[in-house]
């Protein structure tokens, strides 16, 4: 089974301008999760999709938001870049959300903001 | 507010030594525990631990959980230079597909 696909690998925007992030889950999973990894914050969770619906969000701004398609793939999208955006943005999918299920990452896309 | 601190932040060993890492968290509605090693991009899983005092094991890994306690420690034993990573704990909580994770203990193999 072909694992977590996440495009770009790498990006790099100026403040202001706005990113959108990809991710295939892999076959059969049907939640797909977003986190930001920076090295002061760790891991902070941004929000899950199911079944195309939100069901989680984390604390973040309104910048930042999602959405899942009919085929589980999920985009990211920050508007209105700031520096502080700049990170490692992974996304996790399982395969249902049920319990005893763990995430399973990509490789990440890195943003620097620039 | 619902945390996950790990110990230590960092750690230098030998190849051979043991080494615990450790995990303790205080979150509302527990659901189970999960390590993960991540070495450049992706975390990878290793272990999902759900109820107290169950040792989990995969090779020179292991891992065992302390609901009483709210901690968690996951052993190496005989390390190697490959086992060199960031240790990741993350909580599950019966909020759908929500986990928080620790900050990491990134450790050091030298041979």
């Amino acid at each position: 089974k072909a694992g977590v696909t996440q495009t770009p690998r790498y990006l790099i925007k100026t403040r202001g301008q706005q990113v959108t992030l990809s991710c295939s889950p892999i076959s059969g999973h049907r939640s797909v999760s977003w986190y930001q990894q920076t090295p002061g914050q760790g891991l902070q969770f941004l929000f899950e999709y199911f079944s195309e619906t939100q069901r989680n969000k984390g604390n973040f701004p309104g910048r930042f938001s999602g959405r899942q398609f009919s085929n589980s793939r999920s985009e990211m999208n920050v508007s209105t870049l700031e520096l502080g955006d700049s990170a490692l943005y992974l996304c996790a999918s399982s395969s249902q959300g049920s319990e005893n299920s763990p995430l399973h990452f990509g490789n990440g896309t890195r943003l620097t903001v620039t | 507010e619902d945390k996950v601190v790990q110990s230590p932040l960092s750690l230098v060993v030998h190849e051979g030594d043991t080494v615990t890492l450790n995990c303790s968290y205080e979150v509302t509605n527990f659901r189970s525990l999960l390590w993960y090693k991540q070495e450049k991009k992706a975390p990878t899983f290793l272990f999902m631990l759900t109820s107290s005092g169950i040792e989990k094991k995969s090779g020179r890994l292991s891992s065992i959980l302390d609901k009483k306690e709210l901690f968690s420690i996951l052993n190496i034993t005989a390390t190697q230079t490959g086992d060199s990573a960031v240790y990741l704990c993350a909580v599950a909580i019966y909020n759908f597909n929500k986990f928080y994770f620790g900050s990491g203990t990134k450790l050091n193999v030298k041979p």
